[in-house]
């Protein structure tokens, strides 16, 4: 069967930098996103991997490395705004986006 | 403004009701999603629409109905629900869904209550 695994929760301080993994297995694929979604609210793309390597977009990044399955999303210089669920999603063969049941992130002052 | 809107935001239905869900998007795409989410589950696919026409079914139940007139408006029809449907609904837009690279903009979605 087809799985994404993250945390389902994690904690870090305001100002901080944390890392949030992904691991993927899926039949195929064909790049992996990372969504934010504050509560009540609808998912935001926040970014797009497809080629293995780090893509940096402002205080936040995304890791992919295809042999291993893994991905990671890491946010720098955290505000209490970053507080939200972050959902990583792989397309399939299919061009299908298999969903993770999302991290939800908490930051303390 | 994700140039996906969605309504009615909130719906409390009894399971031998019928109701619709309604989705429009703004954004020129050619493809139109149904999610589900529940809590603490990953989003569930239901159904996809590429240029008006369904291409993808996953085995969602018939009391579940999908409608897509045209690129622009989606709608999910809901007749004799049961509790465990109880979710948020998500619609989401796209350029060509053949494509890796394009990513989905979701609407805020419509919270459903089934009593």
């Amino acid at each position: 069967g087809q799985n994404i695994d993250q945390p389902t929760e994690m904690t870090a301080t305001e100002g901080a930098i944390v890392q949030i993994n992904c691991t993927y297995q899926t039949s195929g694929f064909n790049g992996l996103f990372w969504y934010q979604q504050h509560a009540g609210e609808a998912p935001t793309f926040l970014s797009y991997n497809v080629l293995d390597g780090l893509e940096e977009k402002g205080r936040f990044s995304s890791f992919l490395s295809r042999s291993k399955g893994y991905s990671y999303l890491l946010l720098k210089e955290l505000q209490m705004k970053d507080s939200a669920s972050y959902l990583c999603a792989v397309k399939d063969s299919n061009y299908q986006l298999i969903w993770g049941a999302g991290t939800k992130l908490i930051i303390k002052p | 403004e994700t140039g996906v809107t969605q309504t009615p935001r909130h719906l409390v239905m009894g399971m031998t009701n019928k109701k619709s869900l309604k989705c429009e998007q703004h954004l020129g795409h050619n493809a139109m999603y149904w999610y589900k989410q529940s809590a603490k589950k990953p989003l569930e696919l239901m159904f996809v629409y590429s240029l008006e026409e369904r291409v993808e079914n996953n085995s969602v139940p018939s009391r579940f109905s999908p409608e897509c007139p045209n690129s622009s408006h989606l709608f999910l029809h809901l007749h004799t629900l049961q509790p465990e449907d109880s979710a948020l609904y998500l619609c989401a837009s796209s350029q060509d869904p053949g494509d890796s690279a394009y990513e989905q903009y979701f609407g805020p979605g419509t919270r459903l209550t089934v009593t």
